[in-house]
C-alpha cells in the first residue's frame, strides 16, 4: 500500500522555465509533509517542509502548496536552473507517529535543460 | 559541522552471511533512523533510535536489527542475507526525538550487494 504517490517518474523542464512536481498521499493521518533533493551517490537533501496547518510555504526559488482536501501537495522551483537536475522525493509524517519516522513517494527524476 | 557519516560505502555479501552497518549523526543529535532504498520499493522506514532506544520500526523482517551507542552513533546489522537485501541504506539524523517538524539530516548511504 503506497501511502505516499508521485505518479511523474520524470520531468524535464527547460532552464529558467518553472518546474512542477507533484505528491498525493492517501493516509489523512499525515500532518506534516516534506521535499528531499538527491543526487547520485549522495543521501537526499532537505528542501523545504509544510505543516498541514498552512497550505503554502515558501523559501527562496522553492514552493510548496498542499490540499488537504485532495490529499495533493506539489513543488514549484522558479526560475529553474541545470544545477536543480536531480531526484526529488516527497514524504510525510502521520501525527499519530511519535519520533521521525517518514513515508517516502517513489521519486521524480527532474532534468532542466540549459 | 561534519554531516552524518556511514561506512563502509560499498560492501558485496554473499547470501546467508550477516552484515553490519555502521552511522556517526551529526554533533549533538541524539535521533538515528535507518532507510533502505531499493528500485522497486523506493525509500523505507526501518527503525529509529532515540537515547539507545529502538522509538519506531518498520515493517521489515526480525533479521533487520539495530542499536544505538551512548555517544548516539549506531549499528543496523542484517542476519543471513538474502538477494533482496540489495540496497542503499541510509542513516538520518535528527536533534531532538518526536522532531517530525524538524528535517532529517542523511548520510551518503552504504551501498550493499548480496550475491
Amino acid at each position: 500500500d503506497q501511502q505516499v504517490k508521485q505518479n511523474s517518474p520524470s520531468l524535464s523542464v527547460q532552464e529558467g522555465r518553472i518546474s512542477i512536481l507533484n505528491c498525493d498521499y492517501t493516509n489523512s493521518m499525515f500532518d506534516y509533509f516534506l521535499w528531499y533533493k538527491k543526487y547520485p551517490a549522495e543521501g537526499p537533501t532537505f528542501l523545504i517542509s509544510i505543516s498541514s496547518i498552512k497550505d503554502k510555504n515558501e523559501d527562496g526559488r522553492f514552493t510548496v502548496f498542499l490540499n488537504k482536501s485532495a490529499k495533493h501537495l506539489s513543488l514549484h522551483i522558479v526560475p529553474s536552473q541545470p544545477g536543480d537536475s536531480a531526484v526529488y522525493f516527497c514524504a510525510a509524517s502521520a501525527q499519530e507517529t511519535s519520533g521521525s519516522r517518514l513515508t517516502f513517494g517513489e521519486g521524480t527524476q527532474l532534468t532542466v535543460n540549459p | 559541522k561534519a554531516g552524518v557519516t556511514q561506512t563502509p560505502r560499498y560492501l558485496i555479501k554473499t547470501r546467508g552471511q550477516q552484515v553490519t552497518l555502521s552511522c556517526s549523526p551529526i554533533s549533538g543529535h541524539r535521533s538515528v533512523s535507518w532507510y533502505q532504498q531499493t528500485p522497486g520499493q523506493g525509500l523505507q522506514f526501518l527503525f529509529e533510535y532515540f537515547s539507545e532506544t529502538q522509538r519506531n520500526k518498520g515493517n521489515f523482517p526480525g533479521r533487520f536489527s539495530g542499536r544505538q551507542f551512548s555517544n548516539s552513533r549506531s549499528e543496523m546489522n542484517v542476519s543471513t542475507l538474502e538477494l533482496g537485501d540489495s540496497a542503499l541504506y541510509l542513516c538520518a539524523s535528527s536533534p531532538y526525538r518526536g522532531a517530525r517538524h524538524v528535517e532529517q539530516y542523511f548520510g551518503p548511504g552504504t551501498r550493499l550487494t548480496v550475491t
